[in-house]
């Protein structure tokens, strides 16, 4: 287990509705990191989050918003929900995203959602 | 931009095989590398990683070593089981010029370990 916890587990949307999935670090870990995993592929770096402000992004469009809160918890926001968007969403935790190398992070169980 | 490229699974296996994945990177800076493994239904698990030219990675019977001069990352096993049926992830961590760090993952192999 990486105590790395992950909210709701599955969940079916329907398409132009909107999703918050939620996450909460490892004990102490103060850097928050959302992925994108369609079926069969890896995960894809969506943004991250260190002590509440955004410091990195990849490539998805500004429907896709986040916060972190004080105990560093993380909430991944969804709008205008599209087909494509089905996949499950990984949240992993870290601590320092600024320092030291071999940074590791840790995974949680993710989210399954299913946009119909 | 940086990139992590894995060998095409799946790839099927006797039990007590010998096991590579292979994995290649690209990168600007000096990486880390990272296996992670992904079991049916469930999100992804830190294997063994390495963070400098000719480390040795291991876990769990697993070894991979990190190969700066031909930019690989090959995971190895000499005795497979059944239950290292799984997806494999090859991962890199590098630093951004905001001096925070980015994770590239390669598409995963699967492997399927038959009794």
């Amino acid at each position: 287990e990486t105590g790395v916890t992950q909210s709701p587990t599955h969940l079916i949307k329907t398409r132009g509705q909107q999703v918050t999935l939620r996450c909460s670090s490892q004990s102490g870990h103060n850097t928050v990191s959302w992925y994108q995993q369609a079926l069969g592929q890896g995960p894809q770096f969506i943004f991250q989050y260190y002590r509440e402000e955004e410091n990195g992004r990849g490539n998805f469009p500004p429907r896709f918003s986040g916060l972190q809160f004080p105990n560093y918890s993380s909430e991944l926001n969804v709008n205008a929900l599209e087909l494509d968007d089905s996949a499950l969403y990984l949240c992993a935790s870290s601590l320092a995203a600024r320092t030291g190398s071999g940074n590791t992070i840790y995974f949680g169980e993710g989210s399954w959602l299913t946009v119909v | 931009g940086d990139s992590v490229t894995q060998m095409e699974g799946p790839v099927t296996l006797s039990e007590e095989a010998f096991l590579t994945i292979n994995c290649t990177y690209t990168a600007t800076g000096y990486p880390s590398l990272f296996w992670y493994v992904q079991y049916p239904g469930e999100g992804l698990q830190l294997l063994l990683k390495a963070t400098k030219a000719d480390d040795k990675g291991s876990n769990k019977g697993f070894e991979a070593t990190y190969r700066k001069e031909t930019t690989s990352f090959h995971l190895e096993k000499g005795s497979v089981q059944v239950s290292d049926s799984a997806v494999y992830f090859c991962a890199l961590s590098d630093r951004r010029t905001s001096g925070t760090y980015k994770y590239i993952f390669g598409t995963g192999t699967r492997l399927k370990v038959l009794a």
